[in-house]
């Protein structure tokens, strides 16, 4: 089974940009993978923010981008609210099989 | 609206069985794939298994496969898991998701239910 990459943890300042990237063992992310992105705060189930690579939800914030960036599928919050410290996770299809990234802690500070 | 509500999780020896129910309502059941997905203790996301609308084809996590069955019932608007040959390592807090129907995938979440595998 193929295995997902995200960096275990990030941490922006308020108002501040960062990029979290998704990367695949079994070489570079395209649209083909219809990279998902969801975030998860504590106790909670998991929120869908992008799909498809860069199509966002009715509920994602504007601050929330997705793209494709170097061979990996990225996310990209732009002006970080305290609120958007969670825990982030890719998911990636392969065929029909779904593999979700070990996540991303996102800190804001 | 959607809802989705997990039950039959607890507590179960190595080994032994057991199944996970989740009940759909607000929505279309029988034209909606459906996903289990699970989160051990402190842990990432697993993705588990996948059912198509209609019952037709299913797809495993590798680390589930062989040993886990999912099933549902478009008649009662609800999705099944069996769980086989538990292990320790299966204890986790396990979610039913929507799938897509022509539309995005994991657009509506349960909360999920927990199980519990030890002696």
């Amino acid at each position: 089974q193929a295995v997902v990459t995200q960096e275990p943890s990030l941490t922006v300042s308020p108002g501040g940009t960062v990029t979290l990237t998704c990367g695949s063992s079994t070489g570079a992310v395209t649209s083909g993978h219809f990279p998902y992105w969801m975030q998860q705060k504590p106790g909670q189930a998991p929120m869908t923010l992008i799909y498809d690579v860069n199509i966002k939800h009715s509920w994602t914030p504007a601050r929330f981008s997705g793209s494709l960036l170097g061979g990996k599928a990225a996310l990209t919050l732009s002006g970080a609210l305290p609120e958007d410290e969670a825990d982030y996770y890719c998911l990636l299809y392969y065929n029909r099989i779904r593999v979700f990234g070990g996540g991303t802690k996102l800190t804001v500070l | 609206q959607v809802q989705l509500v997990e039950s039959g999780g607890g507590v179960v020896q190595p080994g032994r069985s057991l199944t996970l129910s989740c009940a759909a309502s607000g929505f279309s059941f029988s034209s909606y794939g459906m996903h289990w997905v699970r989160q051990a203790p402190g842990k990432g996301l697993e993705w588990v298994a996948l059912i198509w609308s209609d019952g037709s084809y299913k797809y495993y996590g590798a680390s589930v496969t062989g040993r886990f069955t999912i099933s549902r019932d478009n008649s009662k608007n609800t999705l099944s898991l069996q769980m086989n040959s538990l292990r320790v390592e299966d204890t986790a807090l396990y979610y039913c998701a929507r799938g897509g129907n022509g539309g995005p995938d994991f657009e509506s979440w349960g909360q999920g239910i927990l199980v519990t595998v030890s002696s």
